[in-house]
């Protein structure tokens, strides 16, 4: 099973700021890696595939980049609506496994 | 716009079993993998299971393995998931999530989930 570690678990940051998030993977999953997005009492949203491709009508602020081990999300500018937590997630091989997640709160 | 209301969770005891179904509007159903994600009470993502194409081609987390059953009904736009054994830690919301167009194994988008409680 390919396990996949996220960091940081908790991101303090303010509106305005870059967030960055890491994933790393206990295996290389090649380019086989997804972020979501996910607000309190709801279902989480795909925001980037296959590493670096955005899913539809995911605003540019959110990129995706690494290949193998390492990966990274990065969030630009936060707005008050990107506040969550994110979960990365691997398709390289069964079972399919997601990461612990990083909240991103408000300093 | 595709929609996914997931159905059928609730209190069970266990050693009990509960079906979930995740009715599927929007898109042509029959098209898409389906899978099963499930979340224990303030934890993270746990997959569940997938459906690739038919019946045949399934696949199921360790932990469910010979418990659990996904399968769909084409003709009705439903996905299910037969859950027997059930213990204290299948405790969790279920979300049944499409997949992409072109992945298998991209979840999008996901239903709002259902609640399956397991106590005695």
């Amino acid at each position: 099973e390919i396990v996949l570690t996220q960091s940081p678990g908790t991101l303090s940051l303010s509106p305005g700021e870059r967030a960055t998030l890491s994933c790393r993977a206990s295996q290389s999953v090649s380019s086989y890696l997804a972020w979501y997005q996910q607000n309190p009492g709801q279902a989480p949203r795909l925001l980037i595939y296959d590493a670096s491709k955005r899913a539809t009508g995911i605003p540019a602020r959110f990129s995706g980049s690494g290949s193998g081990t390492d990966f990274t999300l990065t969030i630009s500018s936060l707005e008050p609506e990107d506040f969550a937590v994110y979960f990365c997630q691997q398709r390289r091989s069964w079972p399919l496994t997601f990461g612990g997640g990083t909240k991103v709160e408000i300093k | 716009e595709v929609q996914l209301l997931e159905s059928g969770g609730g209190l069970v005891q266990p050693g009990g079993s509960l079906r979930l179904s995740c009715a599927a509007s929007g898109l042509t159903f029959r098209s898409f993998a389906m899978h099963w994600v499930r979340q224990a009470p303030g934890k993270g993502l746990e997959w569940v299971s997938g459906l690739i194409g038919s019946d045949a081609n399934t696949h199921y987390a360790d932990s469910v393995k010979g418990r659990f059953t996904i399968s769909r009904d084409n003709s009705n736009n439903t996905l299910y998931l037969q859950m027997h054994s059930l213990r204290a830690e299948d405790t969790a919301v279920y979300y049944c999530a499409k997949t992409l167009a072109a992945s298998p194994n991209w979840f999008d988008p996901w239903g709002q989930g259902t609640l399956v409680t397991v106590s005695s």
